[in-house]
């Protein structure tokens, strides 16, 4: 367990409505990374928070969004969704947030988009 | 336990043998590089990583070697146990920077 808490484990919907999926960081950790895993795509990086601020961002669609909140979860808000956006999406989080850090993934949430 | 790809390179081993997965990196400018596994119906998770000033490092039954000429890595896992099975992504940073780009993966299947 690597003390990240993903929720909701599953999520199905249909195209074209908005969901948002919820990370808890380790307990201490004041930084969040979200990515995409996909079977034609692989893990990819999407965006990345720092003591509630936007810190790095990767691949995101613009229908994508983000945020950290004072207390550190965080929500990835996906919205207009499409077919292509089922996947796997997972949250890590990490100390500090440099590239020294060593990142701590959740379990991940399973979208399917119908 | 949720699939995390269908068309990703496997390497088949017995239990007991030496595995060794490789992984192409992109960047040549990348200095980090972390090997990662994961397990069905998990995330993944840190192995082992690397920094571009070593070409070999060390781990528990597990050694990471860096080529830098030909942007490549690889991960030896000693005495491969059944418990090994996973998927297997190689991921390269530039220092200074907190983002990851990762590598397809490779599966590895461990026989008993």
């Amino acid at each position: 367990d690597s003390g990240v808490t993903q929720t909701p484990k599953h999520l199905i919907t249909a195209t074209g409505q908005r969901v948002t999926l919820r990370c808890s960081p380790r307990s201490g950790d004041l930084s969040v990374y979200w990515y995409q895993q996909s079977l034609d795509q692989g893990l990819q990086f999407l965006i990345q928070y720092y003591n509630g601020e936007e810190r790095a961002k990767g691949n995101i669609l613009e229908r994508f969004s983000a945020q950290q909140f004072p207390d550190l979860h965080s929500e990835l808000n996906l919205s207009s969704l499409e077919l292509g956006d089922s996947a796997l999406y997972f949250c890590a989080s990490s100390p500090q947030g440099t590239w020294r850090d060593e990142q701590y993934f959740g379990p991940g949430t399973r979208l399917t988009v119908t | 336990g949720e699939s995390v790809g269908l068309h990703l390179p496997t390497l088949s081993v017995q239990e007991g043998d030496n595995s060794i997965i490789n992984c192409a990196y992109s960047n040549s400018a990348s200095d980090y590089f972390i090997w990662y596994k994961q397990e069905s119906g998990k995330g993944p998770q840190f192995i082992i990583d690397i920094r571009s000033n070593m070409d070999k490092r060390q781990g528990q039954r597990v050694t990471v070697l860096l080529n830098k000429t030909v942007k490549h890595l690889s991960l030896q896992i000693a005495a491969t146990q059944p418990g090994d099975s996973a998927v297997y992504f190689c991921a390269e940073s530039l220092s200074g920077y907190s983002t990851l780009t990762f590598g397809k993966g490779t599966m590895l299947l461990v026989s008993p």
